[in-house]
């Protein structure tokens, strides 16, 4: 089955920088891959996704990149702010229905 | 995006009792719903798949006469924790796919005393 690792597990930033989470996976015929956002006691909130088809997508200050060939794809966060703290997850799958959820990572941002 | 509602937040029930959790999707039909196990600091566990008019699919590992899961309607899957005992204790969340994008409740803190 697929295997999907997630670095780092925890990442501290001052408010103003940028955050980089990455993910890898083990099937290439995988081609869905999507980021979730959960905030402590709630629900994972869907933030951004991309597919195999396309190698980079923004939105405001997120965005993912893919390397299909490298079989990684990471999330990236401009001018992070504390309401972005969090748990980051990444997932892959061959569609929605689908998916094997990273590890997670713990992201701070310091005021 | 679309809603998916999952009720209770929280609930603390009695050892040796049972606890249904219900999954609706609120705006849109899901044929399919998917019911995960989070432990604290961890990732996601699927534990099922919940298809709408036919037997849910578990995952290796859980028990189908412990977790019974019921999709009784295309907008609608139930978790029902039988029997539950401390080690049942958990954050139970349920998603349902809606097109392309998958969509999650809120969770259901679950705590067996």
């Amino acid at each position: 089955g697929e295997n999907v690792e997630q670095h780092p597990s925890t990442l501290s930033v001052q408010e103003g920088d940028s955050a980089v989470i990455k993910c890898t996976y083990s099937d290439s015929a995988s081609n869905y891959f999507p980021w979730y956002k959960q905030e402590l006691g709630k629900g994972p909130q869907l933030i951004i996704d991309i597919r195999s088809n396309v190698g980079e997508k923004k939105d405001q200050r997120i965005a993912v990149t893919l390397n299909k060939t490298a079989k990684h794809f990471s999330l990236h966060i401009t001018e992070t702010q504390p309401e972005d703290s969090a748990v980051y997850f990444c997932a892959v799958g061959g569609s929605a229905r689908q998916l094997t959820f990273g590890s997670g990572t713990q992201l701070t941002v310091l005021p | 995006g679309a809603v998916v509602s999952q009720h209770p937040s929280r609930v603390i029930c009695k050892s040796g009792t049972s606890v249904k959790i219900e999954c609706r999707s609120l705006d849109f039909q899901a044929t399919t719903m998917f019911w995960y196990r989070q432990f604290p600091k961890q990732s996601l566990m699927l534990m099922a798949t919940s298809n709408e008019g036919s037997k849910a699919t578990y995952e290796q590992g859980v028990e189908k006469d412990k977790f019974l899961i019921n999709h009784a309607s295309l907008t609608l899957s139930t978790l029902t924790v039988t029997s539950a005992h401390p080690e049942d204790s958990s954050f139970y969340i349920c998603s349902a796919t809606r097109y392309t994008e998958a969509f999650f409740g809120q969770g259901t803190r679950l705590t067996v005393v």
